[in-house]
């Protein structure tokens, strides 16, 4: 299986202030012959559950503010909130669709210092 | 667009159980389904997966045998068949509908609120 491990696995960032989380798989989900990267990001807030925010690596899904954006390619992808709002507290995931067998990261928890 | 999971419980090792998630809102036979777990304070995990008009199945591999995942399009439903349940299997398991028609270009674009499965003597 692709092993997904995202990074830090908590951050605590001011209010309006960037927060970037790495995520990195153990082999490309980048497929040649589209050059797509099969990736996505999600959000998941206490109680609910998880919200599609970010798929293809960088494609937001429709509704989500463009403070979130999506980067990488390859083995190596960031998730980054621009300006972090209070309502971005939540712990995000990123997960490999490359495979057959999906698998997630283990996620990171973004706080407000 | 909505996924309403049911079937959650208290079991007892080795038992059974059967989950269904009715799907509504959209074309639910052009759709690759999913179930992904969640064990209390633990991160997301990919159970199991089913294509949208076929009959193509694909499970995690800690999961192969003892669960088993279908589908009926005339009812818009989704199952998971749960057989010799462990206590690591306890976990609030979602429903997810595929993004994509293809299961091989789907994230998971919808999910349920999930159902709560405990596996306790």
């Amino acid at each position: 299986d692709i092993v997904m491990t995202q990074s830090p696995d908590s951050l605590a960032v001011s209010l309006g202030e960037r927060a970037t989380i790495n995520c990195k798989s153990s082999q490309s989900v980048l497929y040649s012959s589209n050059n797509k990267n099969y990736l996505a990001w999600y959000q998941q807030k206490p109680g609910q559950p998880p919200k599609l925010l970010i798929s293809w690596a960088s494609i937001r899904e429709s509704g989500v503010p463009d403070r979130f954006s999506g980067s990488g390619s390859g083995t190596d992808f960031t998730l980054t909130i621009s300006s972090l709002q209070a309502e971005d507290v939540a712990v995000y995931y990123c997960q490999q669709y490359y495979s057959i067998r999906r698998t997630f990261g283990q996620g990171t928890k973004v706080e407000i210092k | 667009v909505q996924l309403l999971e049911s079937g959650g419980g208290l079991v007892q090792p080795g038992g059974s159980l059967r989950l269904s998630c009715a799907a509504s809102g959209f074309i639910f036979s052009s759709y690759a389904m999913s179930w992904v777990r969640q064990a209390p304070g633990k991160g997301l995990e990919w159970v199991s997966s089913i294509g949208g008009n076929t009959d193509t199945t694909y499970y995690a591999d800690s999961l192969r045998g003892r669960f088993s995942i279908s589908r009926d399009n005339s009812k818009n439903t989704l199952y998971l068949q749960m057989h010799s349940l462990r206590a690591e299997d306890t976990a609030l398991y979602y429903c997810a509908k595929g993004s994509s028609g293809t299961y091989g270009e789907a994230a998971f674009d919808v999910w349920g609120q999930g159902t709560k499965v405990t596996v306790s003597s």
